[in-house]
């Protein structure tokens, strides 16, 4: 079975720039979760779908985020325009839809660097 | 809503010792409790879970965590550290949110192994 896939998974770019990463959950998993990780802050919970719709956006830092979920087994997280201060770990991850126990699988993550 | 702690951002043991690493949680409702690894470079990956059935939990790795209630802990053990591992550990809860539940995870607990 193929885990959650991220794309790309290393990125520079240069401040101003528009980045937009990629990710492709497990097929069958109905919700689908966004978290950037960085030292100062953790792992922070973006944002998270559930059947494609946004369910909980409170996460997201500001207006220059944005994500969306066209379908089942396609989501995007993206940032415009960017900051050095978003360069972090982007975790995409599902998790098959039901009990609260379900396990959450976490994709490789991207690496992004703003500078 | 809820929340877990994570005693100590750093734990150096020597192989072979016990491996500790604590986690209390706070829960307004019956919890159900994850600890995930993350190797260096990579996405997180699930140790094991309580999900409200036996109190000790066993995982992969040798792992174990035992849910007690009385404490709102759920400390992480294993008898006999080994080198492989070193990573960094995070505890986390989910909701109660039924089929749209969701992850907080712990500012988690980097493990050290030394010879």
């Amino acid at each position: 079975d193929a885990g959650v896939i991220q794309s790309p998974r290393h990125e520079v770019t240069e401040m101003g720039q528009e980045v937009t990463l990629r990710c492709k959950p497990i097929s069958g998993h109905n919700s689908l979760f966004w978290y950037r990780q960085t030292m100062m802050r953790g792992l922070e919970l973006l944002i998270y779908f559930n059947n494609n719709v946004p369910i909980d956006d409170s996460g997201m830092p500001e207006d220059r985020f944005s994500a969306k979920m066209p379908n089942a087994s396609f989501s995007t997280l993206k940032i415009q325009p960017s900051e050095p201060r978003d360069s972090a770990v982007y975790f995409c991850a599902s998790k098959p839809t039901g009990s609260a126990g379900n396990t959450i699988y976490f994709g490789e993550g991207s690496w992004l660097t703003v500078v | 809503a809820q929340s877990v702690t994570q005693l100590g951002s750093h734990v150096s043991v020597s192989e072979g010792a016990l491996v500790l690493l604590r986690c209390n949680y706070s829960s307004s409702v019956p919890p159900y409790l994850f600890w995930y690894v993350q190797y260096p470079n990579q996405g997180l990956q699930l140790l094991l879970k309580y999900t409200s059935a036996a109190t000790l939990v066993k995982g992969i790795n040798g792992f174990e965590a035992e849910f007690k209630k009385s404490e709102t802990s759920f400390h992480l053990t294993k008898p006999s550290a080994h080198m492989s591992d070193a990573a960094e550990y995070f505890c986390a809860v989910s909701d109660q949110g039924g089929t749209a539940s969701k992850l907080t995870f712990g500012t988690g607990t980097r493990l050290q192994v030394t010879l």
